[in-house]
């Protein structure tokens, strides 16, 4: 089955530097690659998402890349607010499959 | 409109008990997912519903889990008897259609098995 590998488990950053989460993933077959964030306490909302059709995607200060070939996919977040602060995760799945495999977190702290 | 929705939002049982947990997904969302956390790894795959169906129950543990949805709308998770090991933060997702779409979690349920 699908295997998806995140690093780094922690990472803090100061407020305003930017911050990379890279995932890899093992089944060539997945072809949709959505971030999700969680807030302490709070449910895991989507913050972006990429198919495999593409390399890259980008909202506001959030960016996402995807390469394919390599099979890993990673999150860019510039300009890190104290917001920010939270766990990110990965995760991959096959697009008629349904069910998504996740990576183990990041905890990302943002230091004001 | 209403987000995924989770009862209770914490449980707390002793080994050998029995702890039934619900989610009512969004309206007119036919797929629905039950995934598990445990001590801080990852959000693990347990099933999938597609309306009342399973579509795929690879992830689940044993057989002291069992999960239902009837009539296709909320669905319950059954732990009988629970393990020191099954505790965790239980999530459900849902979404309108199967595969390349947005899944959308509901808060959890933290089930604490002493």
């Amino acid at each position: 089955g699908e295997n998806v590998e995140q690093h780094p488990s922690t990472l803090s950053v100061q407020e305003g530097d930017s911050a990379v989460i890279k995932c890899t993933y093992s089944d060539s077959a997945s072809n949709y690659f959505p971030w999700y964030k969680q807030e302490l306490g709070k449910r895991p909302q989507l913050i972006i998402d990429i198919r495999s059709n593409v390399g890259e995607k980008k909202d506001q200060r959030i960016a996402v890349t995807l390469n394919k070939t390599a099979k890993h996919f990673s999150l860019h977040i510039t300009e890190t607010q104290p917001e920010d602060s939270a766990v990110y995760f990965c995760a991959a799945s096959i697009g008629n499959a349904g069910k998504s495999t996740f990576g183990d977190g990041t905890t990302l702290t943002v230091k004001p | 409109e209403a987000g995924v929705t989770q009862f209770p939002s914490h449980s707390v049982i002793e080994k050998g008990q029995t702890v039934t947990l619900r989610c009512d997904p969004i309206s007119g969302h036919d797929n629905l997912y039950w995934y598990r956390r445990v001590m801080g790894k990852e959000i693990k795959f347990l099933l999938h519903f597609v309306k009342e169906s399973k579509q795929d129950e690879s992830g689940m543990p044993n057989n002291r889990f069992l999960a239902e949805r009837t009539g296709g709308t909320y669905s319950t998770l059954k732990v009988q008897p629970a393990e020191l090991e099954d505790s965790g933060v239980y999530f459900c997702a849902s979404s309108r259609r199967q595969g390349l779409d947005e899944q959308f979690f509901g808060p959890g349920t933290r089930l604490t098995v002493l």
